[in-house]
């Protein structure tokens, strides 16, 4: 256990529709990364803050993504309109500086049908 | 952008047998982090590898990082079925975020 909750486990969800995770962190890591992960393929980085502020976006993100991290606690990544290619394990990890070890959590498995 | 590339793929051994996985980057690389991520788990950190030609040892795995900075490899001595698995190794070049390489998946026959 990496003490990085993610909610929901699963998802499925109707093209077209909006979807909305959530990642609960080890409170002293300060460092929260969003990765997108399909089958067969490593984690591909999406965006992450530090504390609060959202410092890097990939180029990965389009507009329907947007993610937020209030208060510098929990972080909330929606997709909007959804489509077939969002299908995907998305992961939620944890670091406490630049260059430390990455505590993943269990990750939210979307289909969109 | 840099680019993280894992080889082989995939390997199946039985068990007792040595396996390696090989990574090489695009770019110089200022550390390296091996992962574990077992079916159905999420990833999970093994070491990092910071200085040129490191070597570190955990048990049966042994990881390297070349003298360039740009390839590294993990080598698991006489495998067990505990070690199934995919192995992901994940560099970063100053202050950018991980870059994963798409992993080897490990295969262990009793």
């Amino acid at each position: 256990d990496t003490g990085v909750s993610q909610d929901p486990r699963h998802k499925i969800t109707k093209r077209g529709q909006n979807v909305t995770f959530r990642c609960d962190p080890i409170s002293e890591h300060n460092r929260l990364y969003w990765y997108r992960q399909t089958l067969g393929q490593g984690p591909e980085f999406l965006t992450y803050f530090q504390n609060e502020a959202q410092l890097e976006k990939s180029r990965l993100l389009s507009d329907r993504f947007s993610a937020e991290r209030p208060k510098g606690s929990f972080s909330t990544l929606e997709i909007q309109r959804t489509e077939q290619g969002d299908s995907a394990m998305y992961l939620c990890a944890m670091t406490t500086g630049s260059n430390t070890e990455a505590f993943f959590g269990q990750g939210t498995r979307l289909t969109v049908v | 952008g840099q680019q993280v590339m894992q080889i082989p793929q995939y390997q199946h051994v039985q068990e007792g047998e040595d396996f390696t996985t090989y990574c090489n980057s695009s770019t110089t690389l200022s550390n390296i982090q091996w992962y574990k991520q077992r079916p159905g788990g999420h990833p999970v950190f093994l070491i990092q590898l910071v200085k040129s030609g490191e070597v570190k040892k955990q048990k049966r795995l042994t990881f390297q990082f070349g003298e360039a900075k740009k390839n590294s490899s993990l080598h698991i001595t006489a495998t067990q079925t505990t070690d199934v698995g995919t192995y992901f190794c994940a560099g970063r070049s100053g202050y950018s975020t991980l870059t994963f390489g798409k992993g080897t998946m490990l295969l262990v026959s009793p």
